[in-house]
């Protein structure tokens, strides 16, 4: 159990452009999540994927936003024209289900730390 | 809309020094709640899961408990090493799969 990989760890970007962060999940779990989070806040959901669909997606997400997870491996996390309000931590976790949905254990990466100038 | 607060914002304990954190919340259709480690630069760590009011876990100087409207998580005599920011979440059945988190909790257990 490698445990769930986040690259690149740091990204620094200007306003306007596009980056692309990746998260390599658990091999078995099936069920990956991003979040984002700002200092001192709690994460904040921002879409779900089961195997290769992505099964819910945060109301608050921009346009600007999309994420994939091709053949249900490794989930990517676009976000195109970058604004400085982007700047936050992107979480990526990854569960395996159970019989009990309720009873889910999110293990998370280290994050990709994004600063926006 | 469901939500979650946590309190306090930040706590300062001695060493020895056993305290207790808050975590309130306000949902429609409880599923879970869920107790999360954080420490600085790192992702969130999976600590306990509870369901019903009334209910507990343990996990070496913690312990979590569970009302209707909130949930404590009771810690004896912290070390150093529990200093860390407590993060609770909970699943309801107004959003799916989607875990809502509460602000945390910044502990700092001074030696």
């Amino acid at each position: 159990d490698t445990g769930v990989s986040q690259d690149p760890r740091h990204k620094i970007t200007k306003r306007g452009q596009n980056v692309t962060f990746r998260c390599d999940p658990i091999s078995e779990h099936n069920r990956l999540y991003w979040y984002r989070q700002t200092l001192g806040q709690g994460p904040e959901f921002l879409t779900y994927f089961q195997n290769e669909a992505q099964l819910e997606k945060s109301r608050l997400l921009s346009d600007r936003f999309s994420a994939e997870r091709p053949k249900g491996s490794f989930s990517t996390l676009e976000i195109q024209r970058t604004e400085q309000g982007d700047s936050a931590m992107y979480l990526c976790a990854s569960s395996s289900p159970s019989r009990n949905p309720n009873n889910e254990k999110l293990f998370f990466g280290s994050g990709t730390q994004l600063s926006v100038l | 809309e469901d939500q979650v607060t946590q309190s306090p914002e930040a706590l300062r304990l001695q060493e020895g020094e056993s305290s207790s954190l808050n975590c309130s919340y306000t949902v429609s259709g409880l599923r879970g709640l869920f107790w999360y480690r954080q420490d600085p630069g790192k992702g969130p760590e999976f600590l306990f899961t509870l369901y019903s009011a009334g209910e507990e876990k343990e996990k070496e100087r913690l312990k979590a408990t569970l009302t209707k409207k909130e949930s404590f998580l009771h810690i004896t005599a912290p070390k150093p090493e529990d200093s860390a920011t407590y993060l609770c979440a909970v699943l309801t059945n107004n959003y799916g799969q989607n875990f809502v988190f509460g602000p945390g909790t910044r502990l700092s257990v001074l030696p």
